[in-house]
């Protein structure tokens, strides 16, 4: 399953609404579609599993939504350290897919 | 604390072979599965293999099908991936990953930092 995710770059800033989309080239099995934050020189960070399920620790500004083939990560009021790359991924079918991300930049 | 720590990366020709480990502690490793996460330098994330608790079932990505053999050894807490035939275009930061639960089909909630393998002549 090939995943798109769009736009490339978001330039937002801090206070304003982010809306990250993932497009799937075949339906997601079960809505098993998780999102991932990385930032410059560290692990990639989960914050959605199960399309809509916040991780532990996971602040309530980020929601994640969708089902089937289009998925969406929305950040509700973008805070300084939510600057970073974001990542959707499929687990529900091997091989898993990541797609190429979406950086969110300070404007 | 659940920690992973990856090591054996390097310099290896076009051709060449390694071995990367993956040392697993914090946490009961033979109840999970495991995979290996690559990412070239400023790309995106890519899955290359994951392995059930017990390597009874085993995937690849397409790309490294063939050339890639994942494995683990319960007893020692660590997980392998032994890379045959690597390609320039492999070179990156290949680190170790561990999922949500038992199933090789969940997210990842626990990364390593990663070694870097470096394809090169």
């Amino acid at each position: 399953i090939v995943l798109t995710q769009s736009p490339g770059t978001l330039s937002l800033s801090p206070g304003e609404r982010a809306t990250l989309s993932c497009r799937a080239s075949q339906s997601v099995s079960g809505s098993y579609l998780a999102w991932y934050q990385q930032k410059p020189g560290q692990a990639p960070r989960l914050l959605i599993s199960g399309a809509s399920s916040r991780a532990t620790g996971i602040p309530d500004r980020f929601s994640g939504s969708g089902s089937g083939t289009d998925f969406t990560l929305t950040i509700s009021r973008l805070e300084p350290e939510d600057f970073a790359v974001y990542y959707c991924q499929q687990y529900g079918r091997p091989p898993l897919t990541f797609g190429g991300g979406t950086k969110v930049e300070i404007k | 604390e659940v920690q992973l720590v990856e090591s054996g990366g390097g310099l290896v020709q076009p051709g060449g072979s390694l071995r990367l480990s993956c040392a697993a502690s914090g946490f009961t490793f033979s109840s999970y599965a495991m995979s290996w996460v690559r990412q070239a330098p400023g790309k995106g994330l890519e899955w290359v293999s994951g392995i059930a608790t017990t390597g009874g079932s085993i995937y690849y990505a397409d790309s490294v099908k063939g050339r890639f053999t994942i494995s683990r050894d319960n007893s020692k807490n660590t997980l392998y991936l032994q890379m045959n035939n690597l390609r320039a275009e492999e070179t990156a930061i290949y680190s170790c990953v561990r999922p949500t639960g038992s199933y090789i089909l969940n997210p990842f909630d626990h990364w390593g930092q990663g070694t870097l393998v470096t394809v090169s002549s």
